[in-house]
This record gives C-alpha cells, sequence and structure tokens, in this order.
C-alpha cells in the first residue's frame, strides 16, 4: 500500500462545470501521475510531475491542468468538463525513475 | 509510433490449468517493461518488471519472458486460481528527456472458472 487516496471517489456534473480532482499521498513519492482509463483503450497517461511545481503534459492533456503546490498533493482540474471527459482517472505515484508505480482506486467521472 | 498489443483481448480458464498472455510492442528507445494485474474496481498493481537484459522473471505462479529482438513478451500463469481473474496489463516505457514514459496495453481480460 503506497498510501494514495482519490477523491472524491465517484463525481456526476454537468457540462461546462468545473471539475477538480484530487490525488493524496503520504509515503514522499517524487513522481506523480494522473491517467484515465476508458473501454477500448489503454491507460493514458494526461500529466504528471516530478516534483513540486514541476508538471509535463502527457499524450492527451488537452483540457486538463494540473498543480502540486505541495509533495503530498497533485491536483487534475478539468476547467470546463465535456462529456468526452467521462471516465476513470487513475492517480499514481513512484519514487524514482526505476520504481514501479503505485496506483490509487481511480475516481468515475461521469458529465452529462 | 509508441504502441502496445496485448493478445487475447479475452481469455477464460478453468481453475487449476495454465495459461499465456502475449505483448508485443513499438516502443522506442526501450527502457523496462512490466505486467500489472488490475482487479475490477482497483488500480493496477505491479506484477513484474523486466529489463533489457533479462529475458525471464518470476512472481510467485507468474512468470514473465522478454524477447527483446522481436519485441515480444508474455506472461505465463500456472495453476491459476480464482483470484487470478483480472485484467492483466503490459507496460513498455521509453526514455525521454530524462523520465521514463509508459505506454500502457488495452489489457487481457482473464476469467478463471471452478
Amino acid at each position: 500500500d503506497a498510501g494514495i487516496t482519490q477523491s472524491p471517489r465517484h463525481k456526476v456534473t454537468e457540462t461546462g462545470t468545473p471539475v477538480t480532482l484530487r490525488c493524496h499521498q503520504t509515503e514522499n513519492h517524487r513522481y506523480m501521475y494522473w491517467y484515465r482509463q476508458d473501454p477500448g483503450h489503454g491507460l493514458r497517461l494526461i500529466h504528471y510531475s516530478y516534483g513540486v511545481k514541476d508538471t509535463d503534459k502527457g499524450e492527451v492533456s488537452d483540457g486538463y491542468s494540473v498543480s502540486r503546490s505541495k509533495t503530498e498533493d497533485f491536483l487534475l482540474t478539468l476547467e470546463s468538463a465535456t462529456s468526452s471527459q467521462t471516465s476513470v482517472y487513475f492517480c499514481a505515484v513512484k519514487q524514482g525513475l526505476n520504481q514501479p508505480q503505485h496506483f490509487g482506486d481511480g475516481t468515475r467521472l461521469s458529465i452529462l | 509510433k509508441n504502441q502496445v498489443e496485448q493478445s487475447p483481448q479475452s481469455l477464460i480458464i478453468l481453475e487449476g490449468k495454465n495459461c499465456t498472455l502475449q505483448c508485443n510492442y513499438t516502443v522506442s528507445p526501450f527502457s523496462n517493461l512490466r505486467w500489472y494485474k488490475q482487479d475490477t474496481g482497483r488500480g493496477p498493481v505491479s506484477l513484474t518488471i523486466m529489463t533489457f537484459s533479462e529475458n525471464t522473471k518470476s512472481n510467485g505462479r507468474y512468470t514473465a519472458t522478454l524477447d527483446a529482438d522481436t519485441k515480444q513478451s508474455s506472461l505465463h500463469i500456472t495453476a491459476s486460481q480464482l483470484s487470478d481473474s483480472a485484467s492483466y496489463i503490459c507496460v513498455v516505457s521509453r526514455a525521454s528527456g530524462g523520465s521514463y514514459i509508459p505506454t500502457f496495453g488495452r489489457g487481457t481480460s482473464l476469467i478463471v472458472h471452478p
């Protein structure tokens, strides 16, 4: 258990509203990641962080922003949610480059 | 294009039987390959990691192989148990700008029947 908590675990919201998902970790991992998982696709990287205030884009970053102001928290924001962003979102952490990623249990987001 | 293809897409076996899952990749430059197990409603959990120089790695009843020349990997599960029912995901990472960028396969859904 890598001490990862994702919140909320489930959320239903309307198109056009802002949404923020939180990933909280308790073990001081350096690297943090946000993925989305959709039927017919593998996990796809949205954004990742390699330190406080150090973030970079993944392959599906359009429509998403992130912030990491503290080591333990990595926030994913949908500024104006669209139905195409309905998905299961996973946060992952790892300590070093050659270490495995440890995943949270996901946030199921539905945008109507 | 960096891709990871897994086969079969789904598999049903009887408890106690063995099975083998396949992973082909085009990710470059290759850094490492991991197999993850994802139970329904949970996040993936790492089973094995293999680097370029390794061709076999075991973790209990799970044995992964890697052929870096043909860019293929397999995950063999021995004496399957009901708890092996899950999605198995192959992940290949490439080195990029001082970091490792993972590419995930779509997974193989394994169902073990009693």
